[in-house]
């Protein structure tokens, strides 16, 4: 049992540009989550998988905003066109019920 | 849906001193409760949960917390506090269908 990975850590971006994070959930577990987390505040649901599929979305989740978990393990969420407003750490959590949740170290990104 | 919240963003003990960080939370039914700790830059630890089990919880590294039905509580103490138990501490709760919802934190200080 390795954790959860995110990679990469740090991203630093220009508005506008796109980015993408990508998400290694712990092997055995069918149910994934992404959540935004900003400065001083706690995380906020962004989406929930089980394995491939797509379950919950925020709202928000804008259409900027796409994640997808193709295989029913790792997972990416990419951003397009983004604004310093989606400055952020973004983190990923994993597990096998609805009230397990193991968290990955997180990716933050700057919009500058 | 869930809310939580943390009663005082920042909260200072000594070494040695009893550790009380407070949450109550909003739910028509008896949801599922966490609490989480963040050091800087890295994702959430687990300490402890409840899951309509015992009501005092026992977690790691020392801490414990008591589900209170009638006052809408689950309160995280700790008898003695360590340096090391400076962190972001997050309590969240969940109804058990992926939506977990966090606290906006309390950061913990300790003095020598």
């Amino acid at each position: 049992d390795t954790g959860v990975s995110q990679d990469p850590r740090h991203k630093i971006t220009k508005r506008g540009q796109n980015v993408t994070f990508r998400c290694d959930p712990i092997s055995e577990h069918n149910r994934l989550y992404w959540y935004r987390q900003t400065l001083g505040q706690g995380p906020e649901f962004l989406t929930y998988f089980q394995n491939e599929a797509q379950l919950e979305k925020s709202r928000l989740l804008s259409d900027r905003f796409s994640a997808e978990r193709p295989k029913g393990s790792f997972s990416t969420l990419e951003i397009q066109r983004t604004e310093q407003g989606d400055s952020a750490m973004y983190l990923c959590a994993s597990g096998r019920s609805s009230y397990e949740q193991y968290f990955g170290p997180g990716t933050r990104l700057t919009v500058t | 849906a869930q809310s939580v919240t943390q009663l005082g963003s920042h909260v200072s003990v000594s070494e040695g001193a009893l550790v009380l960080l407070r949450c109550n939370y909003s739910s028509s039914v008896p949801p599922y409760l966490f609490w989480y700790v963040q050091y800087p830059n890295q994702g959430l630890q687990l300490l402890l949960k409840y899951t309509s089990a015992a009501t005092l919880v026992k977690g790691i590294n020392g801490f414990e917390a008591e589900f209170k039905k009638s006052e809408t509580s689950f309160h995280l103490t700790k008898p003695s506090a360590h340096m090391s138990d400076a962190a972001e501490y997050f309590c969240a709760a969940s109804s058990g269908n992926n939506d977990m919802r966090f606290g906006a934190g309390t950061r913990l200080t300790v003095k020598p």
